[in-house]
């Protein structure tokens, strides 16, 4: 099946450190979302996007949709412990599928 | 302003077993999600419902999975038989309607936790 390449696959930082993640895709999507999962629990929204081009900020997030529309990239600044977990891309092609597509997640570490 | 709920939590079977899990969207959502998300990988597409109709299953089992949506009560994911590779975190999640499309955002749940003995 499709799939999003994520990359990194996992990092390691100090508390204070700027973070960024992306995503890239073969095809087009025409929504992109960013989740964080915490383990034993469901993934979160983060952040929507629905324009190529459009960057989003929620609090210390920022994600933008890329101008091809088939990448995504979401910087997280000044992390902190708490935003240790996994975090997860996912698209959403045209029309009324419903159907996300994630990528295999990025594992972030905060040491304080 | 109750989230997606799901349940059981965790859920124990023997191989052979029949499993039922629930789901039960958020207030004012129409459309439900089930995927599926083996340990270390991410979420993988099972099925899109709206009340009574199945709208996209493509990424169902051909055999012993099923899933509902009924007019009343939660959405209900059947899995018969059970084998060990079912074994796996099961999440539904939902979306309100907006015009005649389905809301790019999904919410999700806190996932059913299933080990097949």
């Amino acid at each position: 099946g499709q799939q999003l390449n994520q990359s990194p696959q996992s990092m390691f930082i100090q508390e204070g450190e700027d973070v960024s993640m992306n995503c890239t895709s073969s095809s087009i999507f025409n929504t992109w979302l960013w989740y964080k999962q915490d383990p034993g629990e469901g993934p979160v929204l983060l952040i929507a996007l629905y324009k190529a081009g459009e960057l989003t900020s929620n609090g210390r997030l920022t994600a933008q949709f890329g101008i091809t529309r088939k990448d995504s990239f979401l910087n997280i600044s000044a992390s902190i412990p708490s935003d240790v977990g996994i975090y997860f891309c996912a698209g959403l092609h045209s029309g009324n599928t419903g159907k996300l597509i994630f990528g295999q997640g990025t594992t972030l570490q905060v040491k304080p | 302003n109750a989230g997606v709920m799901q349940n059981p939590r965790h859920l124990v079977r023997r191989r052979g077993q029949e499993a039922r899990l629930r789901c039960s969207p958020m207030k004012g959502h129409s459309h439900v999600y089930w995927y599926r998300q083996l340990p270390e990988e991410g979420l993988k597409f099972m099925v899109y419902l709206q009340k009574e109709n199945i709208i996209d299953e493509s990424g169902m089992p051909k055999e012993r999975f099923s899933a509902e949506f009924p007019k009343e009560g939660p959405s209900i994911l059947r899995i018969q038989q059970v084998v060990r590779g079912d074994s796996a975190a099961y999440f539904c999640a939902s979306s309100p309607l907006q015009g005649s499309w389905a809301v790019g955002e999904q919410f999700f749940g806190p996932g059913t936790r299933l080990t097949v003995l």
